[in-house]
């Protein structure tokens, strides 16, 4: 079945750094996929998406390539900022009905 | 812009006791989804609607049941509530069913069973 395979977290890094947060996916057709991101108390927002395959999904500074080759959908962010503390889930939509998600990634930023 | 709108915010019950959760999409949204996520778990998919019939099922339990009005609201009904049932319930609304379509998310109703 459809699954989506993210990096365990929790992630700490320091203001300004560089972020990777992987995430792979299994799935039977084309899926369109997610990246939402749930900050403390709160539902979960959209991120960014991506469609179809080579599409780059990107919203407030991070971005997201569909790679159908490697069936990844690595979040990257250049800079990160303490606001950017929240948890990260990747998702995959492969049919009418629902969405699966990931385990979810906390990222945690330093001043 | 109108948000999925959800109620109670938080509610706290008894083992054994009754529970009742409400979601109201966003304007024109057909399809409204049923999401569980337990403390530090990943959302999961619960139970879905399209045009007020059920469309797709996941782990959703017997005693739980769902369904959408004709103003495409949808109420997620919780019976003999037990300890493991506390949890974070999101309902999502999107534009019928395409899987490309963005689910949008309401702020989620917290199910506390003591």
């Amino acid at each position: 079945g459809n699954s989506v395979t993210q990096m365990e977290g929790p992630v700490t890094l320091s203001e300004e750094a560089f972020l990777t947060i992987n995430c792979t996916y299994t799935a039977t057709g084309y899926p369109s996929l997610f990246w939402y991101v749930q900050y403390p108390g709160e539902g979960l927002q959209l991120l960014l998406k991506a469609t179809k395959a080579d599409d780059k999904g990107s919203n407030k500074g991070f971005e997201a390539t569909y790679r159908k080759e490697t069936t990844s959908f690595h979040l990257e962010k250049g800079s990160v900022q303490v606001s950017d503390s929240a948890v990260y889930f990747c998702a995959l939509s492969s049919s009418a009905s629902k969405i699966i998600f990931g385990s979810g990634t906390r990222l945690s930023i330093r001043p | 812009a109108a948000g999925v709108i959800q109620s109670p915010r938080h509610l706290i019950k008894e083992k054994r006791e009754t529970a009742t959760l409400k979601c109201y999409p966003i304007p024109r949204h057909d399809t409204v989804y049923w999401y569980q996520q337990g403390p530090g778990q990943d959302p999961q998919f619960l139970i879905s609607f399209y045009e007020k019939m059920q469309s797709d099922k996941g782990s959703i339990p017997d005693r739980f049941s769902a369904q959408q009005f004709s103003d495409y609201h949808s109420e997620l009904n919780m019976s003999s509530l037990e300890l493991g049932d506390s949890a974070l319930y999101f309902c999502a609304s999107s534009l019928d069913l395409s899987g490309a379509n963005v689910l949008t998310f309401g702020a989620g109703s917290r199910l506390t069973v003591l």
